[in-house]
């Protein structure tokens, strides 16, 4: 299985804040990463896909970068509604591994 | 609009048998693969399985497989995740999300969640 790891599992960060968590996977794939942000509360959503690819409705505020074992989520501009935790997954080969998450604290 | 809708929160005792179902709306329900993910309290999304409804076949996460089986009814949109014995460990949020069975596979809808809450 594909495992992943992402940094940091928490951090805290001010409104108007620059973002970025990283996620690392123990093999190598292509682009075959998704990020997703969950609320407290409630079920995830698809933020990027592809590593790079913005889902649809998803603000330009959030990006992806990497390739190979090493990803990134960025959000540019941190804003009220983005304190969540956010996952990684790899869908380059079954199981669908996610990575622990990264929550997003007020400073 | 895409729609999947969970049955509701379920309280079971150890050794009973559940079935939770996912019903996809909006869109060609055999189109799409269905994953479920499983998030045990406090902790992270943990995928263990899907299928593909077009033909109901199914692939498992090692770590679930043998203890709980994945299904479908294309005839009324629905997916199913279902234990035959269930354990206190299984306490948890259950999500079903469709996945993109082309391209990069990812879980772009995801439902509600289903509760289940193993207790004797």
């Amino acid at each position: 299985d594909i495992q992943m790891t992402q940094s940091p599992s928490s951090l805290s960060a001010s409104v108007g804040d620059r973002v970025t968590i990283t996620c690392r996977a123990s093999q190598s794939f292509s682009r075959f990463l998704n990020w997703y942000q969950q609320k407290s509360g409630k079920a995830p959503k698809l933020l990027i896909y592809a590593a790079s690819s913005l889902q649809s409705g998803v603000p330009s505020r959030f990006s992806g970068s990497g390739s190979g074992a090493d990803f990134t989520l960025t959000i540019s501009s941190l804003q009220p509604e983005d304190f969540a935790t956010y996952y990684c997954q790899q869908t380059y080969s079954s199981p669908f591994t996610f990575g622990p998450g990264t929550t997003v604290h007020i400073k | 609009e895409v729609q999947l809708v969970q049955s509701g929160a379920e309280v079971k005792k150890p050794g009973e048998s559940l079935r939770l179902s996912c019903k996809g709306s909006g869109y060609s329900f055999t189109s799409y693969w269905i994953s479920w993910v499983r998030q045990m309290p406090g902790k992270g999304l943990e995928w263990m399985g899907r299928i593909d409804p077009g033909d109901s076949r199914a692939d498992y996460n090692p770590s679930f497989q043998g203890h709980v089986t994945i299904s479908a009814d294309k005839s009324i949109s629905t997916a199913y995740l279902q234990w035959g014995g269930l354990k206190a460990s299984d306490t948890a949020m259950y999500y079903c999300a469709r996945q993109d069975p082309s391209g990069w596979f990812p879980l772009g809808y995801w439902g509600q969640g289903t509760l289940v809450t193993v207790s004797s």
